[in-house]
């Protein structure tokens, strides 16, 4: 899996969008950014994800450059149970692949 | 629910004993993978099914640890002669082929 980078921390009022950048700068053609995210105590869940085209749906908005060489998750309007560590991930996801997960970054939404 | 569900959720064991935990995943999944994860820590990749054939073990699964899903339903880990560092929470997650993967509530594991 192509290796992604994210910041460790971030910061954002709620009510507010909050914008999750990561970098994969090595990605390849076929591999798709994915991103899940893991709330306290619990097993992580699936956001969104996307190959070349920006997608929406009813969590979240993912913005990936035209390079592919990095994206952006988009909360359209935090709330505070968006606090979480998120991550993103690069994977064929083919039959020889799996999810790898890195460090993430840990969201914390501020009333 | 018919989401991915995980027993125990929690287990208290001592060191030296072996311990097994179940996975049931959602219906008609046929991936079914397992994790381990410490505390600030991201999920690390154990092990994962296609089916009833596992396909990968990470170098993190020693010989203490086997794996099974035996046709290809639910899956059970298992973890010999448990050690301190083998405390941690363990995730199930499954998929329908290569879509995105369900996980569950985790089983956390406590190794006085």
């Amino acid at each position: 899996d192509a290796k992604t980078t994210q910041p460790p921390s971030m910061d954002c009022a709620e009510g507010r969008a909050a914008n999750l950048p990561c970098n994969h700068s090595t990605i390849s053609g076929n591999e798709y950014v994915y991103w899940y995210r893991q709330i306290h105590s619990q097993g992580p869940q699936y956001i969104i994800h996307g190959l070349k085209n920006n997608e929406t749906n009813e969590m979240a908005s993912l913005i990936i450059t035209e390079d592919r060489k990095s994206s952006t998750l988009i909360l359209p309007h935090a709330t505070l149970r968006d606090t979480a560590v998120y991550y993103c991930i690069a994977t064929l996801m083919n039959r020889d692949d799996k999810i790898i997960f890195g460090k993430g970054t840990r969201l914390h939404i501020l009333p | 629910d018919t989401g991915v569900s995980q027993n125990p959720r929690h287990k208290i064991t001592k060191r030296g004993q072996n311990v097994t935990f179940r996975c049931d995943p959602i219906s008609e999944h046929n991936r079914l993978y397992w994790y381990r994860q410490t505390l600030g820590q991201g999920p690390e990749f154990l092990t994962y099914f296609q089916n009833e054939a596992q396909l990968e073990k990470s170098r993190l699964l020693s010989d203490r640890f086997s794996a099974e899903r035996p046709k290809g339903s639910f899956s059970t880990l298992e973890i010999q002669r448990t050690e301190q560092g083998d405390s941690a929470m363990y995730l199930c997650a499954s998929s329908l082929d290569y879509s995105e993967a369900f996980f569950g509530q985790g089983t956390r594991l406590t190794v006085v």
